[in-house]
C-alpha cells in the first residue's frame, strides 16, 4: 500500500534562512515522487519530480529535493527563503497504473518572517 | 506551454440548482481528474477519466457525476447542489511520465 506524511503542517521561518519540508512515503513499488506548491486561492503548481533517475532533483525558484530509498523520504529544501514562498506544499506519491494510487500530503504551510 | 484552464474562478448556487464545473486541457492528455479540497481534508479525488466516455469513480464520487465527451474537455456536474458541496475543486491532467498539471480551481459556495 502506499502512503505520504508531511511531517510538519506548519513550518515557518526568517527570510534569508535555509528552507525544510518534510516528507515520508511508503510504496511496494518504485513510485514517482513529486512536490507541488499552492498559493492562496490558486492551483497547484509542480515544483519539481523525481521518477528513477538522478536522487537529487532541482525545481523550479532554487527548490531542490532528495531522494533518500533507505529513508523513504523525499525532503523538499530551499537554502535561502524568500517572501513569495510563503504557501502551501504538498508531497505526492504515484504510480502510474492507476488515479488511486496518487497519493497527496496533508500540506506543509510555510510562513516566511521578515 | 502547458495549460488547464477551468471555466470559473468563483461560483454562488442555491441549494438544489443543477452546477456544471468545466475544465480544458491543450495538452492532448488521456487522464482528467477532478479533486475537491477542504481544509484539514486535503485533496480528494471525486473522479477520474483515462479516456474519451471512460471514467472511473474516486473517493467520493457521492453527489458528483462527469462528462468526457472530447479528449480535452472533462466536466464535472452537481445534479443537485448542496451546502455541504461547497469547497474549492481542482481539474488536473497527466501525460506521461505521470505528472499532473493542474488548473486554477474553482470555489464554489452553495447557499
Amino acid at each position: 500500500a502506499q502512503s505520504v506524511t508531511q511531517l510538519d503542517s506548519h513550518v515557518s521561518v526568517s527570510e534569508g534562512t535555509p528552507v525544510l519540508l518534510r516528507c515520508n512515503y511508503s510504496s511496494s513499488y518504485s513510485p514517482s515522487l513529486f512536490w507541488y506548491v499552492q498559493h492562496p486561492n490558486k492551483g497547484l503548481q509542480l515544483l519539481l519530480k523525481y521518477t528513477s533517475a538522478a536522487t537529487l532533483v532541482k525545481g523550479i525558484n532554487g527548490f531542490e529535493a532528495e531522494f533518500k530509498k533507505s529513508e523513504t523520504s523525499f525532503h523538499l529544501t530551499k537554502p535561502s527563503a524568500h517572501m513569495s514562498d510563503a504557501a502551501e506544499y504538498f508531497c505526492v506519491v504515484s504510480m502510474y497504473s492507476s488515479a488511486s494510487k496518487i497519493i497527496f500530503g496533508s500540506g506543509t504551510r510555510l510562513s516566511i518572517r521578515p | 506551454d502547458v495549460k488547464v484552464t477551468q471555466s470559473s474562478r468563483y461560483l454562488v448556487k442555491r441549494t438544489g440548482e443543477k452546477v456544471f464545473l468545466e475544465c480544458v486541457q491543450d495538452m492532448d492528455h488521456e487522464n482528467m481528474f477532478w479533486y475537491r479540497q477542504d481544509p484539514g481534508l486535503g485533496l480528494r479525488l471525486i473522479y477520474f477519466s483515462y479516456d474519451v466516455k471512460m471514467k472511473e469513480k474516486g473517493d467520493i464520487p457521492e453527489g458528483y457525476s462527469v462528462s468526457r465527451e472530447k479528449k480535452e474537455r472533462f466536466s464535472l456536474i452537481l445534479e443537485s447542489a448542496s451546502t455541504n458541496q461547497t469547497s474549492m475543486y481542482l481539474c488536473a491532467s497527466r501525460g506521461v511520465p505521470e505528472t499532473q498539471y493542474f488548473g486554477p480551481g474553482t470555489r464554489l459556495l452553495v447557499l
